[in-house]
């Protein structure tokens, strides 16, 4: 089954300290990959996206993600985590065969102050 | 400029009743989704438009689930006789471009839950 695991259901960062958060894909193709968060009562914005070429992708608010095929990863990073940086992270992978989207179950990121 | 909302945000139904969410894209978006996001999941494909048309709807769960847009911008999903399961918060996204390969504004969802 086509599918996209984020193993952690929540990580724990101290503000100031570098960040990862994990995300693998089992998914036909050649996938395109996202990032989206999600702050509480506010809907789901886009972080950013992974197409093809250079393995990492800067995106907004300081993040990026580093494209790994061999590995079929993805994982989010941030070098230096803000306490604002708290939210649930969604990785997503769209398969180009059939225009399908699949979402990962989420990872909660708290930043320790 | 204004975003995508959906309405209501909170709905309570009993078991058996009908409903409808609304969801108000971004003017001018072609695309526009629906997804179902249970509770400590991610969300999960419901269906998809380009415009008027309903182009995938594989991810509808059953026959009790029914979406329209039927003049390519405000949409609505309909949920039949709804049972427990239905229970759910519901995602509207939408699109500037067809398809699923470029980004999508997620409204803030409707949370469902039936009693």
């Amino acid at each position: 089954a086509q599918s996209v695991a984020q193993p952690e259901d929540q990580v724990n960062v101290a503000e100031g300290n570098p960040l990862t958060v994990k995300c693998t894909y089992s998914v036909s193709g050649n996938p395109y990959l996202f990032w989206y968060v999600q702050y509480p009562n506010r809907g789901l914005q886009f972080l950013l996206k992974y197409i093809t070429g250079d393995n990492l992708v800067k995106g907004s608010y300081g993040f990026e993600a580093e494209f790994n095929k061999s590995q079929t990863s993805f994982h989010l990073k941030k070098p230096s985590a803000l306490v604002s940086d708290s939210a649930l992270y969604f990785c997503v992978a769209w398969r180009n065969r059939d225009d399908k989207i699949i979402f990962g179950k989420g990872t909660r990121l708290h930043i320790l102050p | 400029g204004a975003g995508v909302s959906q309405s209501p945000r909170y709905k309570v139904a009993k078991r058996g009743q009908d409903v409808a969410l609304r969801c108000d894209p971004i003017s001018g978006h072609v695309s526009l989704f629906w997804y179902q996001q249970a509770l400590g999941q991610g969300p999960e494909f419901l269906t998809y438009f380009q415009n008027e048309a309903q182009l995938d709807k594989s991810g509808l769960p059953s026959d009790r689930f029914f979406a329209e847009r039927p003049e390519g911008s405000v949409s609505t999903l309909k949920i039949q006789r709804t049972q427990q399961e239905d229970s759910a918060v519901y995602l509207c996204a939408s699109s500037t471009r067809a398809g699923g390969s470029y980004e999508q504004y997620f409204g803030p969802g409707t949370r469902l839950t039936v009693t």
